[in-house]
């Protein structure tokens, strides 16, 4: 099985950055996936790490570290529309999501 | 495209009824999943598909039954529906082997009275 740690919530002022970490146990281990959920809205894709290193996507960045069973979201030049909650899912051919961070954009 | 569609929307059901939720995708995707989402907790997996015909159990699949008989369809059924399946159901699906993004329907929320 898979078990995901994140923290419960962050909240930042908009132009600031935030790192969400997510620390991962899993039986199997193909990646990273990182989704965004609006409002309890459909979640939607953000950003997969097959291999360690850093992959940019805009305004997000996604890095893996497999031997340290790590990864992490960086949300940088934050927005208002940028508060959501923010979901780790290891992927062993299915996704096991972690609880998931709420992100509070302040102005 | 519409993408991944969820029926019904909404909908309140009494203990011991019985009801199924459709999901259905028009992306040819191989395989398809369903999700439960409880308030302040992740997406936990309930069955999914990885081909038409075919079916297995995910983190919490008691209670539930699916089939997929045709390859855009994926139905959940709940056979005697009881408070704690009070939640939003996501339904999901992705390429397959090697792609591993998923889409999300809209969900549906149920209520177990």
């Amino acid at each position: 099985g898979q078990s995901l740690e994140q923290p419960s919530e962050v909240t930042a002022v908009e132009g600031a950055i935030v790192q969400i970490n997510c620390t991962y146990q899993t039986s199997g281990f193909y990646g990273l996936s990182w989704y965004q959920q609006h409002d309890g809205g459909a979640p939607t894709f953000l950003s997969y790490n097959a291999l360690d290193g850093l992959e940019e996507t805009g305004r997000f960045s996604s890095f893996l570290s497999r031997s340290d069973s790590y990864g992490y979201l960086l949300l940088q030049e934050l927005q208002m529309k940028d508060s959501a909650s923010y979901f780790c899912a290891a992927n062993d051919y299915k996704l096991s999501f972690g609880a998931g961070t709420t992100v509070t954009v302040r102005a | 495209n519409a993408g991944v569609t969820q029926t019904p929307k909404f909908r309140v059901l009494k203990t011991g009824q019985s009801m199924t939720l459709l999901c259905a995708q028009d992306m040819n995707h191989e395989y398809m999943y369903w999700y439960r989402q409880d308030p302040g907790m992740g997406l936990r997996l309930i069955h999914y598909s990885v081909g038409e015909g075919t079916t297995a159990k995910g983190e919490v699949p008691d209670g539930y039954n699916v089939s997929r008989l045709k390859k855009q369809n994926f139905l959940l059924g709940l056979e005697s529906a009881a408070p704690s399946q009070t939640s939003v159901y996501f339904c999901a699906s992705s390429p397959g082997q090697g792609f591993w993004t998923q889409y999300f329907g809209p969900g549906t929320r149920l209520l177990v009275l």
